[in-house]
């Protein structure tokens, strides 16, 4: 059983589109996070939620806009998208206590053209 | 702020060569340090950590001690092999209620036969 899934793993697009990426833990965790890796490999937090409130906004543009619906999902919207929001991102969840470790997803490539 | 420093790569090695990758941090209280190692084409996955002073954390033939007083946790593994070729995150984070967790930014390793 996969732990965290992400859909969908490769989303081409073009510039000024608005798309949604989906993501969803079974380990029945209350923490869930969002990540952007770019092509450098260097990985930033963009969004954390407990229990589906936010508790982690690190300066993003506000064209993106996360939504957790119950703790087991938490997803992605990204409005007006730009060159620069191609990158790979990544989901995560975790108990909360931050002894324990991350459980990522596969991610997903984000091309905009 | 927390924040945590890694070897810069890449690192290229001969399959069977020593490892070390050096990772130091600088963190306020005790926090939790980790190793993450993401393969190609994947999400990020745990490959050990250590949750206080002097803890060591193995796996798959890799170690790190938490060194508090060099605040310091180099990954090391005596004899690496091709498919250890990935890129390899230093983390901490905070042993709090939903503590963020502050990455590197990543080091590349390719092991040639």
């Amino acid at each position: 059983d996969t732990a965290v899934s992400q859909t969908p793993k490769y989303l081409v697009t073009q510039m000024g589109n608005d798309k949604s990426i989906k993501c969803e833990q079974n380990l029945g965790h209350d923490t869930m996070y969002w990540y952007k890796q770019d092509s450098k490999k260097f990985l930033k937090i963009m969004f954390s939620y407990n229990n589906k409130e936010l508790i982690i906004n690190e300066t993003v543009p506000n064209r993106f806009s996360p939504k957790s619906p119950d703790k087991a999902h938490l997803n992605l919207h990204i409005n007006s998208l730009e060159l620069g929001d191609s990158a790979v991102y990544f989901c995560a969840s975790s108990q909360v206590d931050g002894r324990y470790e991350q459980y990522f997803g596969p991610g997903t490539r984000l091309t905009v053209t | 702020g927390n924040s945590v420093t890694q070897m810069e790569g890449p690192v290229t090695l001969s399959e069977e060569a020593f490892l070390t990758i050096n990772c130091t941090y600088t963190a306020t209280g005790y926090p939790s340090l980790f190793w993450y190692v993401q393969y190609p084409g994947e999400g990020l996955q745990l490959l050990l950590k250590a949750t206080k002073a002097d803890d060591k954390g193995s796996n798959k033939g890799f170690e790190a001690t938490y060194r508090k007083e060099t605040t310091s946790f180099h990954l090391e593994k005596g004899s690496v092999q091709v498919s250890d070729s990935a890129v390899y995150f230093c983390a901490l984070s905070a042993n709090t209620n939903a503590g963020k967790s502050t990455f590197g930014d990543g080091t590349t390793l390719t092991v040639k036969p």
